[in-house]
């Protein structure tokens, strides 16, 4: 069964960076029939997708977000992370990890999700 | 860039059959991923490629998709289907780009 497990700092001052990581168990990050993206929620929201990335280490990301975000992998820890710069208190949310599935015609679905971690931005 | 319109919320009587629609430009030339989150929990996947079941989802819950409208049909509402319900497809037309529709709050009367 594959697990997917956020972990980082829950709170993180105006203008800096946010940083987290994504610990995948049950199965390899470099399997290669996959993206592994990542998802943030803000309280009483709905669901915004932040970018993926593919074992290769080829990223695709929100074009509102794009200038703000690396995703980068680490096959060796079987990891995947996200690093969001300048943040304000508009990035305050629950960010959570997903594996996607690679289909046909493109990416599919989510099939797996972490369980989520709260990120603070605020003084 | 694409838009998936949902309506903010669903009510039913528990046996009923509750239905809950994602609108978008054409969107039945895509496929649909729809997810169940309860409150203070992940998503969950309840369809995926407009119709298919993952293994452990009820029956109950199915989709369609044509035209400009795709939707999810759960039969036979529990109490325990009260919950936000996303649509989400990607967007070929830009860098692969995940759009998620707004989310639909279906309550159980």
């Amino acid at each position: 069964q594959v697990q997917l497990q956020e972990s980082g700092p829950g709170l993180v001052k105006p203008s800096q960076t946010l940083s987290l990581t994504c610990t995948v168990s049950g199965g390899s990050i470099s399997s290669g029939s996959y993206y592994w993206s990542w998802i943030r929620q803000p309280a009483g929201k709905g669901l915004e997708w932040i970018g993926r990335i593919y074992t290769s280490g080829s990223t695709n990301y929100n074009p509102s977000l794009k200038s703000r975000v690396t995703i980068s992998v680490d096959t060796s820890k079987n990891q995947f992370s996200l690093k969001l710069s300048s943040v304000t208190a508009a990035d305050t949310a629950v960010y959570y990890c997903a594996r996607e599935g690679i289909a046909v015609a493109g990416p599919g679905s989510f099939d797996y999700w972490g369980q989520g971690t709260l990120v603070t931005v605020s003084s | 860039s694409y838009v998936l319109t949902q309506p903010p919320s669903v009510s039913v009587a528990p046996g009923q059959t509750a239905r809950i629609t994602c609108g978008g430009n054409n969107i039945g030339s895509k496929s649909v991923h729809w997810y169940q989150q309860k409150p203070g929990q992940a998503p969950v996947l309840v369809v995926y490629d407009d119709s298919d079941r993952p293994s452990g989802i009820p029956e109950r819950f199915s989709g369609s998709n044509s035209g400009n409208t795709a939707t999810l049909t759960i039969s036979r509402v529990e109490a325990g289907d009260e919950a936000d319900y996303y649509c989400q497809v990607w967007d070929s037309s830009s860098d692969h780009l995940v759009v998620f529709g707004g989310g639909t709050k279906l309550t159980v009367l």
